[in-house]
């Protein structure tokens, strides 16, 4: 057990819904990632968030947002829903946001996009 | 530009042999760190190692081993008589310290099948 937490475990939504995933860090972690896995992008970042600030953007498309807030716990919402966003969402947390510390990850939502 | 080979897409190996998974990466900064990641069946990532650039010192871990070359940027990994709970997709992940941030580049990822 990693100590990070998502929720939900599963989503089923049809096209062009909203949907929004939770990730709690390991304790103390200042730190949240947001990846997405499928099967032909591989495992793509796509958001940090430090402390309550975004740090950084990959390839995030801009029907998703997150935000982290005062507790740290994170929050990633992707509208518009498309059959192509079905994927595994994985949050990651690390003590502090930068590239020496190792990232924790959570076990994941899968979405399922009908 | 950064980047991550994992040549390998899959390995098939009997049980307790021994099995390399490559991992070539690319960077122009000259502070970066070098992680692996291994994905079981139940779909969660655990983390396995993490290296820095300075450090070019092989690393064992039990029946882990990784072998860090900057000379062919390579971060190879090899699992000693393999058993069947080895079975999984292993990741290898770049992180640039340049870039200020943490983000993860990952590789393809390697499948080994491990067989009893």
């Amino acid at each position: 057990d990693s100590g990070v937490t998502q929720t939900p475990k599963h989503l089923i939504t049809a096209t062009g819904q909203r949907v929004t995933l939770r990730c709690s860090p390991r304790s103390g972690d200042l730190s949240v990632y947001w990846y997405q896995q499928s099967l032909d992008q591989g495992l793509q970042f796509l958001i940090q968030y430090y402390n309550g600030e975004e740090r950084a953007k990959g390839n995030i498309l801009e029907r998703f947002s997150a935000q982290q807030f005062p507790d740290l716990h994170s929050e990633l919402n992707l509208s518009s829903l498309e059959l192509g966003d079905s994927a595994l969402y994985f949050c990651a947390s690390s003590a502090t946001g930068v590239s020496s510390y190792e990232q924790y990850f959570g076990p994941g939502t899968r979405l399922t996009v009908t | 530009a950064q980047k991550v080979t994992q040549a390998q897409t899959e390995i098939s190996v009997v049980e307790k042999e021994d099995v390399t998974l490559d991992c070539v990466y690319e960077t122009r900064d000259t502070t970066y760190y070098l992680f692996w990641y291994k994905q079981p069946p139940s779909g969660e990532l655990v983390f396995l190692i993490r290296r820095n650039s300075f450090d070019e010192q092989n690393e064992i871990s039990g029946r882990y081993s990784w072998n860090f070359q900057k000379s062919t940027s390579s971060f190879n990994f090899t699992i000693t008589a393999s058993q069947v709970v080895d079975s999984a997709v292993y990741f290898c992940a770049l992180s640039e310290a340049g870039s200020n941030t943490g983000k993860l580049i990952f590789g393809q990822g390697t499948t080994l099948q491990v067989k009893p």
